[in-house]
């Protein structure tokens, strides 16, 4: 079946350019997770969102990341004026439960962001 | 939130269990222990998970100490496949962020 599709899956940008990554969840899963992946790091949170409303974005770095899911399913993670300290490996996932962080996450094979 | 220890690295000769230790000496009574992993280039994959029983699966046991401070992942035949950065994640009672760490790095060797 359709697991959780992320794209573009590379991405590079020249420093201050504006990035959109999209994150396809896996149909009908109520909550929806975004990672970044420094190299050698494990992944760390960025925000949370059940159905449309996040309810979680204590992990954005700074004013420039910026997520949204206005429908309940499809997310995009935008990045204002990227910073060469912003490349990375950029995590979608997504579960069923409500709850999020008590049911399996799914995740996407990310998206490889490239700051020049 | 409570934080978990692993080795960075470990080697396992194939066909033979891996036995991936984790400590957690600050969990808390409610908080669940996970286990993840990533192979190369693709995104965490979900193996186990449990609470306060010993746990196994098809991919997996799990194998929590009775005062629930440390848990061992057992892989009982390691194939090359199994190659990958394996997390233990300790589910925090407030939020919703999964915090991975730096994971053990298992080499399955020929």
């Amino acid at each position: 079946g359709a697991g959780v599709s992320q794209s573009p899956r590379y991405k590079v940008a020249k420093r201050g350019q504006d990035v959109a990554l999209r994150c396809d969840p896996i149909s009908g899963h109520v909550s929806l997770f975004w990672y970044q992946q420094a190299l050698g790091q494990g992944p760390e949170f960025l925000t949370y969102f059940q159905n449309e409303a996040q309810l979680d974005k204590s992990g954005l770095p700074s004013d420039r990341f910026f997520a949204e899911r206005p429908e309940g399913s499809v997310s995009t993670l935008k990045i204002q004026r990227t910073q060469q300290e912003d490349s990375a490996v950029y995590l979608c996932a997504s579960s069923r439960g409500g709850s999020g962080r008590l049911v399996e996450q799914f995740f996407g094979p990310g998206t490889r962001l490239t700051v020049l | 939130d409570a934080k978990t220890t692993q080795p960075t690295s470990m080697d396992c000769a194939e066909g033979r269990a891996a036995n991936l230790p984790c400590n957690h000496s600050t969990i808390s009574g409610n908080e669940y222990v996970y286990w993840y992993r990533q192979i190369h280039s693709q995104g965490p994959q979900y193996i186990i998970h449990g609470l306060k029983n010993n746990e196994t699966n098809e991919m997996a046991s799990l194998i929590i100490t009775e005062d629930r401070k440390s848990s061992t992942l057992i892989l009982p035949h390691a194939t090359l496949r199994d190659t990958a950065v394996y997390y233990c994640i300790v589910i925090p009672n407030t939020g919703n962020q999964f915090y991975f760490g730096t994971g053990t790095s298992l080499t399955v060797i020929p």
